[in-house]
């Protein structure tokens, strides 16, 4: 079974500050590993994937993601927050040779003060 | 651009109606998939299907049904509405392709009203 897990419901940061946002998971196998933002009364936006290769990917809207394999985390960041970047973080994985079938962490809301 | 249309944004219906979601894509993907969102519980997938006439039961799938007659698209049909099925409910599309993990690409979502 695969699983994700966001520690944080919510994560609040001053604009200019970087932020972090936290996820874990549990896979059999080597994972693919997504980050999706949702902003309010939207679908859910890709913004990364790790399929393979560097551990840090970068993605859209200055976003990068970290990949740790010993920690099996895949922690969101940004270096300088924007109060624009407050919506919905969700974090995804799946095995690589099993279902295609993602499973998602129940997101952690982003809060950017100005 | 890849593109997820849901045909309704905001849905109100009453306890006991047959309630149908429609879902299409325009970009040729084999995978669909119905989820439900609910604050604090995140997304649960309901149905997917992963070709024409191919559907697949999710973490959910009680109380729905699916459809999928065309490739482009996947309707959620409600078969006799209940106020627990009052949600925001989002569909989402991806390529087929096991070995280049495809993100899957998704509607802006119904919120659906049971009264």
């Amino acid at each position: 079974a695969q699983s994700v897990a966001q520690p944080e419901d919510q994560v609040n940061v001053a604009e200019g500050n970087p932020l972090t946002v936290k996820c874990t998971y549990s896979v059999s196998g080597n994972p693919y590993l997504f980050w999706y933002v949702q902003y309010p009364n939207r679908g859910l936006q890709f913004l990364l994937k790790y399929i393979t290769g560097d551990n840090l990917v970068k993605g859209s809207y200055g976003f990068e993601a970290e990949f740790n394999k010993s920690q099996t985390s895949f922690h969101l960041k940004k270096p300088s927050a924007l109060v624009s970047d407050s919506a919905l973080y969700f974090c995804a994985v799946r095995a690589t040779g099993g279902s295609y079938i993602p499973t998602f962490g129940r997101g952690t809301s982003l809060i950017v003060h100005p | 651009d890849v593109k997820v249309t849901q045909s309704s944004r905001y849905l109100v219906k009453r306890t006991g109606e047959k309630v149908f979601l429609e879902c299409v894509q325009d970009m040729d993907h084999e995978n669909m998939f119905w989820y439900r969102q609910d604050p604090g519980l995140g997304l649960r997938l309901i149905y997917f299907s992963y070709d024409v006439k191919m559907k697949e039961k999710g973490d959910i799938p009680e109380g729905y049904s699916v459809s999928r007659e065309k490739k482009e698209r996947f309707s959620l049909i409600l078969e006799s509405a209940s106020t627990n099925q009052t949600s925001m409910y989002l569909c989402a599309s991806s390529l087929w392709s096991q070995g280049l993990g495809q993100p899957q690409h998704f509607g802006d979502g119904t919120r659906l009203s049971i009264l």
